[in-house]
């Protein structure tokens, strides 16, 4: 299968606990995108990399979270003392450089902050 | 704010039902346009897109929308929905040059026999 993998596709934790989550894109892709979607909402954007730069983040994403995208191919999203709140779908993206391109998403890791 | 409206939360139709969805958009400018679709338990997945020319813009599984710039709108049409078609629905906007996809909150289209 040559699209987005992510992992894990499901996680429970406890409050307090940090949690790291990857995301493989699709190999010709360079922009690797992360959003959030809780019930009812649709995904909430926040950050992508083009190659191994993170170019955006959105207001969303506090200092608890952190992404990273080493060699520019595989992306991590790790989230630090986690919070309730932060339970959530985690979706992850990828696409070619260019705005006349679509985005390709992962079957999303599923958090659950207990 | 600049936002994506989907204006239907939720939308049962019989099948062979005619379905239009509404999307509109506060950005101004050039934007791209996208409908997205989840089917339950899967990820998402590109339905249609619009960047440029003719407005009424053809995708996969019979689904249609049009672009009306005055209106600010992109409201996707299918004439006779089937039972397969329920899903969740997602309007997307890039709203200039190479900026992140900003997503609608959806709409739940159930479909009955």
């Amino acid at each position: 299968d040559t699209g987005v993998s992510q992992d894990p596709r499901h996680k429970i934790t406890k409050r307090g606990q940090n949690v790291t989550f990857r995301c493989d894109p699709i190999s010709e892709h360079n922009r690797l995108y992360w959003y959030r979607q809780t019930l009812g909402q649709g995904p909430e954007f926040l950050t992508y990399f083009q190659n191994e730069a993170q170019l955006e983040k959105s207001r969303l994403l506090s200092d608890r979270f952190s992404a990273e995208r080493p060699k520019g191919s595989f992306s991590t999203l790790e989230i630090q003392r986690t919070e309730q709140g932060d339970s959530a779908m985690y979706l992850c993206a990828s696409s070619r450089t260019g705005g006349m391109t679509e985005a390709f998403f992962g079957q999303g890791t599923r958090l659950t902050v207990v | 704010a600049q936002s994506v409206s989907q204006h239907n939360h939720h939308v049962i139709l019989s099948e062979a039902a005619s379905l239009e969805l509404g999307c509109n958009y506060s950005y101004g400018g050039t934007v791209n346009l996208f409908w997205y679709v989840q089917y339950p338990g899967q990820h998402l997945q590109l339905l249609l897109k619009y960047f440029s020319g003719d407005p009424l813009v053809k995708g996969i599984k019979g689904f249609e929308a049009e672009f009306i710039k005055s209106k600010f709108s992109f409201n996707l049409r299918k004439p006779s929905v089937q039972w397969s078609d329920t899903a969740e629905y997602f309007c997307a906007v890039i709203p200039r040059g190479n900026t992140p996809l900003v997503f609608g909150k959806g709409t739940r289209l159930s479909v009955i026999a």
